[in-house]
């Protein structure tokens, strides 16, 4: 398996500002997910993006993974204070069923 | 509710004891996985099962540390002879492994907090 790199360590923004976090990987993969843990709690699943596809959206939030530079991004629209909380992406190799970690992204939103 | 629920949510003991931890997965889950997470730190695998077989142990997972899922529904973490170091935040998840070699999405517990003193 391979771990993920998320990119800032740290992020602190407006409230209804956009938040961006990137994610980078070495090896090809076949999907690579995006979790959301607030402080103390286990960890929410948000978005999983299969190799093939390019964009995903789900509510307030938009993936994109570009497999030609080994990344992806996670750009949350319209923050609100709930949105505190450290972001993980985990890429995924085929064949590998657990989830590797970097040491996520810290978004803070400020009211 | 029926997510993942896990048992203690809070653990303090003294260095030397011995402590379980119980995790139960979402009704009909067929995986069940553990994870380790220390403060600033993502969650590190430790082990997971398919039903009841253990499929994969990290490196991690020291021979103090032993997991089991007897029946293939809940599953314990037991940490023997407990060491400071072993103070972490304990995640169980679970997914559907109906499909080999595909990875899903995992549902993770709220986590059991192990003090060690």
């Amino acid at each position: 398996s391979q771990q993920g790199e998320e990119d800032p360590q740290a992020l602190s923004i407006q409230e209804g500002e956009n938040a961006t976090m990137n994610c980078s990987y070495k090896t090809s993969i076949n999907n690579l997910q995006w979790y959301r843990q607030n402080s103390g709690r286990g960890l929410v699943h948000l978005i999983l993006i299969r190799s093939n596809e390019r964009e995903k959206h789900s509510g307030r939030l938009r993936v994109t993974l570009d497999t030609s530079k080994k990344s992806s991004s996670l750009l949350i629209t319209a923050s609100r204070a709930a949105d505190t909380a450290s972001y993980f992406c985990a890429p995924n190799n085929f064949g590998n069923e657990k989830l590797t970690f970097g040491t996520g992204t810290r978004l803070t939103i400020i009211p | 509710d029926t997510g993942v629920s896990q048992d203690p949510r809070h653990k303090i003991t003294k260095r030397g004891q011995n402590v379980t931890f119980r995790c139960d997965p979402i009704s009909e889950h067929n995986r069940l996985y553990w994870y380790r997470q220390t403060l600033g730190q993502g969650p590190e695998f430790l082990t997971y099962f398919q039903n009841e077989a253990q499929l994969e142990k990290s490196r991690l997972l020291s021979d103090r540390f032993s997991a089991e899922r007897p029946k293939g529904s809940f599953s314990t973490l037991e940490i023997q002879r407990t060491e400071q170091g072993d103070s972490a935040m304990y995640l169980c998840a679970s997914s559907p492994g109906h499909t080999v070699n595909t990875q899903e999405t995992q549902y993770f517990g709220p986590g059991t907090r192990l003090l060690v003193l």
